[in-house]
């Protein structure tokens, strides 16, 4: 049974380019979070993504934006990277139907993104 | 919105001791309250989490407690090893209009254990 799966693990990328980090969730979940946790932080939430749209968001731009397909995996974009986005990006997944309320979130490995 | 505060910043025990993790929400709507281990330079592990409606839970070593009235939690680790060492983050999900919202997190203490 795959756990939550990210891609790439590394990325190095300059001041105002684009990115686009992957995640395929747990098997079994429908519902992917994206967080982005500072060096020496907790993580903080950029939004979830749930029958392949946004339903909820966190404090963050809309430079960052997502996509959920039809196979539940997420994409994560950040476009007009600043210096101010290295940090780990991390997906959760969880399972939202009926009867599963407050389902624990199962996190992934990670994308460390360096922005120079 | 939901804050979540969490204490102390750093921990450091000696080998068999115990630890204890403090944490204080501010939304009363919050219902659901995980702890997360995350070792360097790996992902964050659900290590145990508690609903509202209970006030604690253990699972061996590891209990957790919840005052709703005070609006705290704590994170109990007895008889610790070296291998508890990491860092490890409360959080609280605040339930919205029908709906679980999404987890906020506390800053993280860090947990030495020495042998």
């Amino acid at each position: 049974d795959a756990g939550v799966t990210q891609s790439p693990t590394h990325l190095i990328k300059t001041r105002g380019q684009q990115v686009t980090l992957r995640c395929s969730p747990k098997s079994g979940h429908d519902t992917v979070s994206w967080y982005q946790q500072a060096l020496g932080q907790g993580p903080q939430f950029i939004f979830q993504y749930y029958e392949e749209e946004e339903r909820q968001r966190g404090n963050f731009p809309d430079r960052f934006s997502g996509h959920q397909f039809p196979n539940y995996s997420s994409e994560l974009n950040v476009n007009a990277l600043l210096l101010g986005d290295s940090a780990l990006y991390l997906c959760a997944s969880s399972l939202r139907r009926t009867g599963t309320y407050n389902s624990p979130l199962h996190f992934g490995n990670g994308t460390r993104l360096t922005v120079t | 919105g939901e804050n979540v505060e969490q204490h102390p910043s750093t921990l450091s025990v000696q080998e068999g001791d115990s630890a204890v993790i403090k944490c204080t929400y501010s939304d009363s709507a919050s219902n659901y309250f995980p702890w997360y281990k995350q070792e360097l330079g790996k992902r964050p592990q659900l290590i145990i989490d508690i609903r509202s409606n209970v006030g604690e839970k253990k699972d061996q070593r590891i209990a957790v407690t919840l005052n709703k009235t005070a609006k705290h939690f704590s994170l109990h680790i007895t008889e610790t090893q070296p291998e508890d060492s990491a860092v490890y983050f409360c959080a609280a999900r605040p339930f919205k209009g029908g709906s679980q919202g999404n987890l906020i997190f506390g800053k993280g203490t860090k947990l030495s254990v020495k042998p």
